[in-house]
């Protein structure tokens, strides 16, 4: 069925250090892949989202790249500072044509001062 | 997302007891989502509704039933066939030809 793995689950970086999330999908049709924001206890909130006709997206700090023939998608966040910490969920689009999202695991991000 | 509000922030059953988490919002949005979050897991589709009167089961519908009156509330009741409701409860919606989804605050239920 459809998949969405990503890895890895928690990360720990010193402020000023980049990060990197990355996910795979099985759904050869998904065309939409957000990115979640979520602190402790609070929503997820969006942060950048790429289609499938866009192989990079920049916003600030933060871009996620698309590889469509790998089926793999990954979010980088330069000069991490600690209210970067949160966990971080990425998302691919599924067939069937009501918006549907299937989400990865998550990945805990810890950016120590 | 500050549109979608969920009530209550904090809520604790008894075990065989129904209960209703309550979704509201204010964005004109068409379609409304319901999704279960354990720790560290994702995100998993309980049920969605794409218009008015009109919903359908997501990937772990069973225990759970839901209605849609109004275009602005999507309620989510958990029956007591749920065998493991504690949970947080997130609601999310987007507009009818997007797949952008925004939350609601969430709710964070316990069964004692």
């Amino acid at each position: 069925g459809e998949n969405v793995e990503q890895h890895p689950s928690t990360l720990s970086v010193q402020e000023g250090d980049s990060a990197v999330i990355k996910c795979t999908y099985s759904d050869s049709a998904s065309n939409y892949f957000p990115w979640y924001k979520q602190e402790l206890g609070k929503r997820p909130q969006l942060i950048i989202d790429i289609r499938s006709n866009v192989g990079e997206k920049k916003d600030q700090r933060i871009a996620v790249t698309l590889n469509k023939t790998a089926k793999h998608f990954s979010l980088h966040i330069t000069e991490t500072q600690p209210e970067d910490s949160a966990v971080y969920f990425c998302a691919a689009s599924a067939s069937g044509g009501y918006n549907k999202l299937i989400f990865g695991a998550g990945t805990r991000l810890a950016v120590h001062p | 997302d500050g549109g979608i509000t969920q009530s209550p922030k904090y809520l604790f059953r008894k075990e065989g007891q129904n209960v209703t988490l309550s979704c509201e919002q204010n964005l004109n949005h068409d379609a409304m989502y319901w999704y279960r979050q354990d720790p560290g897991q994702g995100l998993r589709l309980i049920y969605y509704s794409q218009i008015v009167n009109d919903f359908q089961k997501g990937d772990i519908a069973e225990g759970y039933s839901v209605s849609r009156e109004k275009k602005e509330s999507f309620p989510l009741t958990v029956t007591s066939a749920q065998k493991n409701p504690t949970a947080f409860y997130l609601c999310a919606s987007s507009e009818g030809d997007s797949d952008t989804q925004y939350f609601g605050p969430g709710t964070r239920l316990t069964v004692l």
